[in-house]
């Protein structure tokens, strides 16, 4: 079955650094991946569609320059947050899908991001 | 019973009890359903899909059924097990599009 990865797992570090998070789909390729902020006790909010060769798409209210997106080739997307801040602290979800007719998004295990 | 917590509401059944959870979708053009499974830390994982043109999918131990009239979708388990706890999400996909709107989630627990 499809099979996307996602790295690190988990993370802590001081305010003002910033963090990248690796989404790789393993045995398929992903034109398009997505990217996910998700609270305690809460739903998937979606942050951005990450599109392979061109700028990602970011919902309203994310903002571009603090979560920067590149998706340089079909197998890989990355999510730099930059200059975190304790409010980024946060677990945040990839997801992938085969670029073919009805197939199902296929999620990462997340990165939990703790900003002191 | 079924209570609505903070976020998420909770279904508690017994252990093998069938179980039944319910979503309520928003988008009458959407043409794709998922019901996603998350444990405590982990991302959500693939239970069952089905497409606009259909109202009922069976798997193994699971059933997904579509009305569209009224925009509602559940998953039933069948036998419940322990194994079985988690967050239930339900999602829609916008027609024309990949892209996805997650439910508000439902958390099952099975009691022993």
């Amino acid at each position: 079955g499809a099979v996307v990865s996602q790295h690190p797992s988990w993370v802590i570090c001081k305010s003002g650094t910033s963090v990248k998070i690796e989404c790789r789909s393993l045995d398929f390729q992903a034109t398009t991946m997505f990217w996910y902020r998700q609270f305690p006790k809460q739903s998937l909010m979606l942050m951005a569609t990450s599109n392979e060769g061109s700028k990602a798409t970011y919902e309203q209210g994310v903002e571009k320059d603090k979560f920067l997106i590149n998706h340089a080739s079909l197998t890989l997307s990355t999510l730099t947050v930059t200059s975190a801040h304790p409010e980024d602290s946060s677990f945040y979800i990839c997801s992938a899908s085969p670029d073919r007719g009805y197939q199902p998004q296929h999620f990462g295990d997340g990165t939990r991001l703790s900003i002191l | 019973g079924e209570s609505v917590g903070l976020h998420l509401p909770t279904l508690s059944v017994q252990e093998g009890d069938n179980s039944i959870i319910n979503c309520a979708y928003s988008n009458s053009a959407s043409d794709y359903f998922i019901w996603y499974k998350q444990e405590s830390g982990k991302g959500p994982q693939f239970i069952i899909d089905i497409r606009s043109n259909m109202d009922k999918r069976q798997g193994q131990r699971v059933t997904v059924l579509l009305n569209k009239t009224v925009k509602h979708l559940s998953l039933q388990i069948a036998a419940t097990q322990p194994g079985d706890s988690a967050v239930y999400f339900c999602a829609e996909r916008l027609s024309g599009t990949y892209k996805y709107i997650f439910g508000t989630g439902t958390r099952l627990k099975v009691l022993a």
